[in-house]
C-alpha cells in the first residue's frame, strides 16, 4: 500500500506571493489533516478535511484555506505569504471513521524570503 | 494552540539502555499517539492507545495510556543506534484533531 505522497518536497517563494501543497493521502482513507512545524511552535493543526468537507480547524488566519476532492486528494492554499509562514507543512492521512490514527507524509519544505 | 508538555526534553543514554519518556496534558483525551521523527522527514506512527490504563507495545517499544487519561508514557527497551531521533506524543479527543508534544530528542552513544 502506497504511503502519504506531498508535493512538493521543497518551495522558496517570495513575501506576498501565494502557494498551493498537495497531498495524496493512503489509498481507502477518506480523512486529511494538515499540520505546520515550526522549530518555535512545534506541530500545530491547520484543518481537517474528511469527504471534502473541513471538519475541523485550528487557530490559524484565513490566509490559510484547504480544499479535499472527491478521490480524498488534498490542497492546502496559503495566500499573502509572510516570512512567519516558513516552515513544514506536513499532510496526515487517516481512515476517518473508526479508530484514530493519523499517517504523516514526509512534508513539504517552504521557505519564503 | 493547544501543546503538550513531554519530558525530558533532551536524553543522552548508552547503546543498551532503557528509555522512559512521558507527556503530560491539562486536557483529557480519548487517543493517545506516539511519533518518532528524523531530521527532514515527516513523523512515523510508532504506537496508538484508546483507552485508559492501555499498555501496548511495538518491538522494543512499549506505551501506556494514562488512567486518568491526562498523561501517557513511552518505554525503549535495550537502545540501539537507531533510535535516535525526536519522539512526539500527540493526544486527541476530537476526531483527527490532534495537540502534539514539544518532543524529547534521543541520542544514542554506540
Amino acid at each position: 500500500k502506497a504511503g502519504v505522497t506531498q508535493t512538493p518536497r521543497y518551495l522558496i517563494k517570495t513575501r506576498g506571493q501565494q502557494v498551493t501543497l498537495s497531498c495524496s493521502p493512503i489509498s481507502g482513507h477518506r480523512s486529511v489533516s494538515w499540520y505546520q512545524q515550526t522549530p518555535g511552535q512545534g506541530l500545530q493543526f491547520l484543518f481537517e478535511y474528511f469527504s471534502e468537507t473541513q471538519r475541523n480547524k485550528g487557530n490559524f488566519p484565513g490566509r490559510f484555506s484547504g480544499r479535499q476532492f472527491s478521490n480524498s486528494r488534498s490542497e492546502m492554499n496559503v495566500s499573502t505569504l509572510e516570512l512567519g509562514d516558513s516552515a513544514l507543512y506536513l499532510c496526515a492521512s487517516s481512515p476517518g471513521t473508526g479508530r484514530t490514527e493519523a499517517f504523516f507524509g514526509q512534508g513539504t519544505r517552504l521557505t519564503v524570503v | 494552540g493547544q501543546q503538550l508538555n513531554q519530558s525530558p526534553q533532551s536524553m543522552f543514554i548508552q547503546e543498551g539502555e532503557d528509555v522512559s519518556m512521558n507527556c503530560t496534558s491539562s486536557s483529557i483525551f480519548n487517543t493517545w499517539l506516539w511519533y518518532k521523527q528524523d531530521p527532514g522527514e515527516g513523523p512515523v506512527l510508532l504506537i496508538a492507545l484508546y483507552k485508559a490504563g492501555e499498555l501496548t507495545s511495538n518491538g522494543r517499544l512499549t506505551a501506556q495510556f494514562g488512567t486518568t487519561r491526562k498523561d501517557s508514557f513511552l518505554n525503549i527497551s535495550a537502545s540501539i543506534p537507531s533510535d535516535v531521533g525526536i519522539y512526539f506524543c500527540a493526544g486527541s479527543n476530537t476526531g483527527n484533531q490532534f495537540y502534539f508534544g514539544t518532543g524529547t530528542s534521543l541520542t544514542v552513544i554506540p
